[in-house]
């Protein structure tokens, strides 16, 4: 059974940093592209990173660029965001996806809330 | 950035009935459309994808049509599982991927 399971959120002042984990099973990990979709409280769905199966290419929303940081341990089957400067608009629940462009598996999210 | 817009916000429909959703996007995405469910508290589901083929697990009842910038995704009887909101996902121009404002999908 496929199972992406996230980690990491929390609450934090505007500012900071967070780390996000997806712990990946089910799947053979190495072989896809993974990626990370937003939803803020009440509102719809927002695509921000994804990561080749290798790690080798990497893409970011406009939103995110040059604060985020997507990255994937294949050993580990695990997938990371980092997160600097976060901001109160970054506040939402974080899914980790399958894949990179139309995502057939999801995990059940975590939730980063950015606040003081 | 390709702009994906759903309509209506809101669409009632009795158990049973025909549930027909659309999807417009501000420019040409062929074929490269996706639509999920969202239950409250869920992730999404990966419903239809290629804008009418159906994810593995997918019942018959859901379809989706349409090319171009013009989709429709069709519930042919709803059930009461089905009363979700749903979200339709161009990845024609990637990246972004972009999604639309969703469609609620609520009991009449």
């Amino acid at each position: 059974e496929v199972q992406l399971l996230e980690s990491g959120g929390g609450l934090v002042q505007p500012g900071g940093s967070l780390r996000l984990s997806c712990a990946v099973s089910g799947f053979t990990f190495s072989s896809y592209a993974m990626s990370w979709v937003r939803q803020a409280p009440g509102k719809g769905l927002e695509w921000v990173s994804a990561i080749s199966d290798s790690g080798g290419k990497i893409y970011y929303a406009d939103s995110v660029k040059g604060r985020f940081t997507i990255s994937r341990d294949n050993y580990k089957n695990t997938l990371y965001l980092q997160m600097n400067s976060l901001r109160a608009e970054d506040t939402a629940i974080y899914y980790c996806a399958k894949d990179r462009m139309v995502y057939e598996k999801w995990g059940q999210g975590t939730l980063v809330t950015v606040s003081s | 950035e390709i702009v994906m817009t759903q309509s209506p916000a809101t669409l009632s429909v009795s158990p049973g009935e025909r549930a027909t959703l659309s999807c417009r996007a501000s420019q040409s995405v062929s074929s490269n459309l996706a639509w999920y469910q969202q239950k409250p508290g869920q992730a999404p589901r990966l419903l239809i994808y290629g804008a009418s083929t159906r994810a593995t697990g997918i019942p018959a009842r859901f379809s989706g049509s349409g090319s171009g910038t013009e989709f429709t995704l069709t519930i042919s009887s709803l059930q009461s599982e089905d009363f979700a909101v749903y979200y339709c996902q161009q990845y024609n121009n990637w990246p972004p991927g972009t999604f639309g404002q969703g469609t609620k999908v609520d009991i009449k």
